[in-house]
């Protein structure tokens, strides 16, 4: 299976809401319903932000939201803040393919 | 709380054996799917392969020929060795539990494949 395919970097000001899409190319995203979506810091292990395409683990706040449509999801982040800078990557395919990830740089 | 302690050899000489240990604390093996996902320096990151708590693992195409992965429920600890390896393998190595999604990690570990 093909890498996801992410945006290499989406930027936002504070308060403001960036999207950051994922893409398959093999029905990765549209066949299975287990699309998850990770925060990286630097020097750090990734973190669950979502799973099952729209599920967030208690503790992830609500300005993280996530869809999927056809062979396309999508992360959105609200009410952007500093520390939201960051890299996420999204998994699909049974969590056995990784997006490229995506770098969020908040100006 | 669930936490994953990881640690092995930090510098491995090409052509050597790459070997990684991943004990879970504060829960048990038993019921999840483990995964072990890799990180090269500056890249992106790559499932390498994943075991059940009977033992039935499956491994990444690409890495299937030198992979073992390993759980001892008994020690509550998952295994990860890779055979052959070239600098294309330096990496962080991560071990966390989950197939689909994963939750709990461990701290990672740096493995520098250098003669």
């Amino acid at each position: 299976q093909s890498a996801l395919t992410q945006p290499r970097s989406v930027s936002g000001s504070p308060g403001q809401s960036v999207t950051i899409s994922c893409t398959g190319t093999s029905s990765e995203v549209s066949f299975y319903n287990f699309v998850s979506w990770y925060q990286q810091h630097p020097g750090k292990a990734p973190k669950l932000l979502i799973s099952d395409v729209d599920k967030r683990p208690s503790g992830v706040p609500d300005r993280f939201s996530a869809s999927k449509s056809g062979d396309r999801a999508s992360l959105t982040i609200s009410g952007l803040q500093a520390e939201d800078e960051a890299d996420y990557y999204c998994c699909s395919y049974g969590g056995r393919v990784f997006g490229g990830g995506t770098k969020l740089t908040v100006l | 709380q669930v936490q994953l302690q990881q640690w092995g050899a930090g510098l491995v000489k090409p052509s050597e054996t790459l070997s990684l240990t991943c004990t879970v604390h504060g829960g048990s093996l038993n019921g999840y799917y483990w995964s072990w996902i890799r990180q090269a320096p500056g890249k992106g990151l790559e499932w390498i392969g994943e075991i059940n708590h009977s033992g039935s693992a499956d491994y990444n195409p690409s890495l299937k020929s030198r992979l073992t992965i390993s759980a001892d429920t008994s020690k509550n600890q998952l295994s990860l060795r890779l055979t052959s390896v070239s600098a294309a393998d330096t990496a962080v190595y991560y071990c966390a539990r989950g197939g689909n999604s994963r939750r709990f990690w461990g701290q990672g570990t740096l493995v520098t494949v250098s003669s």
